[in-house]
């Protein structure tokens, strides 16, 4: 089974700094998908960013970017001139290309602050 | 654009008592799935349906039931409450996942609370 995990509970950034958020995963499969979600106080989980295995190109969203490590199975966030609205918590999640239905793994979550 | 509607958005349930959570959805997604959220552990899949009459269980399933009748709607049912189902749950659901890689859209979660 795949794991994902989020090594930092909680990240401080000041207001138009950056921060990056580690995330490794355990998989044995070459085809699958990598997505960051974030989480406000809201609760609402909204998609931020998302990577396909097969391409070695990293993803970028605005102020938001991966670093996709596919042989170290590493895929870190960096958010760029942060925000207070950045706050929350974001989570990586892993598909594979192969399962049935449209499954993710999540990994526990980082907490992100933002100092104003 | 409704999206994807969960609800209730809170419940207070006793011990061994029932109850069902609703999730409808209106951009006619094939597939549908139940979260549950626990502190530190992230999302863990409850159920998950590819289509109307076809259900599945995922990683967390035990007291939990579902069906799926129709393509908008996947209810999730709790049979005897245990104050271990404490959580916020999530419904979500998305196109086949062969359209584009198409990402989880998520409800705004139910909280609950067993005593």
């Amino acid at each position: 089974a795949q794991t994902v995990t989020q090594s930092q509970p909680e990240m401080s950034v000041q207001e138009a700094e950056t921060v990056t958020l580690s995330c490794t995963y355990d998989t044995s499969e070459s085809d699958y998908y990598l997505f960051w979600y974030k989480q406000p106080p809201s609760r609402q989980m909204i998609l931020v960013i998302r990577q396909e295995a097969y391409k070695q190109q990293n993803a970028t969203e605005n102020r938001f970017s991966v670093n996709f490590q596919k042989a170290a199975k590493s895929f870190s966030l960096k958010i760029s001139d942060s925000q207070l609205g950045d706050a929350a918590m974001y989570f990586c999640a892993y598909r594979s290309a192969k399962a049935a239905g449209n499954k993710l793994t999540f990994g526990g979550g980082t907490r992100v602050l933002v100092k104003p | 654009n409704a999206g994807v509607t969960q609800t209730p958005k809170f419940q207070v349930l006793k011990t061994g008592q029932s109850m069902t959570l609703q999730c409808a959805q209106d951009m006619n997604h094939e597939y549908m799935s139940w979260y549950r959220q626990d502190p530190g552990m992230g999302l863990r899949l409850i159920h998950y349906s590819v289509g109307a009459g076809i259900t599945d269980q995922g990683e967390v399933p035990n007291g939990y039931n579902v069906s799926r009748s129709t393509t908008e709607d996947f209810p999730l049912r709790l049979l005897s409450a245990a104050p271990s189902q404490t959580s916020v749950y999530f419904c979500a659901s998305s196109y086949s996942p062969g359209v584009y890689n198409s990402p989880l859209h998520f409800g705004n979660g139910t909280r609950l609370t067993v005593t």
